[in-house]
């Protein structure tokens, strides 16, 4: 089974809709992270943000906000009024405690393609 | 400054050759990572270092060596290419090796194996 799941591959908007993108998590853990990163189309892994597991809080940075929901193991990124300049890959990735008591780098989900239309 | 760095940007090369990728970091990070992005967009981790020491080692064959001369710097030694090692190849590293920790990648370096 997959531990981040992004079931949405392509997603495909006009210019000024908002757009939530989804990201579905799974671990045992009760000490985990969760990222964001974005792939614009130059190729680049762009870090958006990090949130830990005991930090439900949402957060709002600009046009972006990540909504973090534990009980059903989720976390949603929404860009609203979007822009071209959106356009890209979104990764969302799990931090969790390898097997040989560190960490193991950022598990990534298969991505979601985001295309903002003009 | 590049914090991240790879070489090279790109590489073709034929079937049956040797390569070799190099990552650099001026972040003063103890941790760097490989991780292999396929056609289909998917990254997955191939290995971790931490302190020069390999951490993980995730299920890559034997023809993929990395090596790490000091904390700074990670190379990524393949043999003997094949087709299907063609993919984006993304250096990272991350200040440690802990729960959380955000990594900051490279550009990329495009290997293409015909």
């Amino acid at each position: 089974a997959q531990k981040v799941t992004q079931a949405q591959t392509e997603i495909s908007v006009v210019e000024k809709e908002d757009v939530t993108l989804d990201c579905v998590y799974e671990t045992r853990d009760t000490t985990y992270y969760l990222f964001w990163y974005k792939q614009p189309p130059s190729g680049e892994l762009v870090f958006l943000i990090r949130r830990n597991s005991f930090d439900e809080q949402n957060e709002i940075s600009g046009r972006y906000s990540w909504n973090f929901q534990k009980s059903t193991s989720s976390f949603n990124f929404t860009i609203t009024a979007s822009q071209v300049v959106d356009s890209a890959v979104y990764f969302c990735a799990l931090s969790e405690m390898y097997s040989g008591g560190g960490a193991d780098g950022l598990t990534f989900g298969k991505g979601t393609h985001l295309i903002i239309q003009p | 400054d590049t914090a991240v760095s790879q070489t090279p940007k790109y590489l073709v090369t034929q079937m049956g050759n040797d390569k070799s990728i190099k990552c650099e970091q001026n972040l003063g990070h103890d941790t760097m990572y490989w991780y292999k992005q396929d056609s289909k967009k998917f990254l997955k981790i191939m290995f971790s270092y931490n302190n020069k020491e390999l951490i993980i080692n995730e299920t890559v064959p034997n023809r993929f060596s990395p090596k790490s001369p000091d904390k700074a710097h990670l190379n990524l030694h393949i043999n003997s290419l094949e087709l299907g090692d063609s993919a984006v190849y993304f250096c990272a590293s991350s200040f440690a090796n802990r729960v959380g920790e955000k990594l900051f990648f490279g550009s990329g370096t495009q290997l293409s194996v015909l």
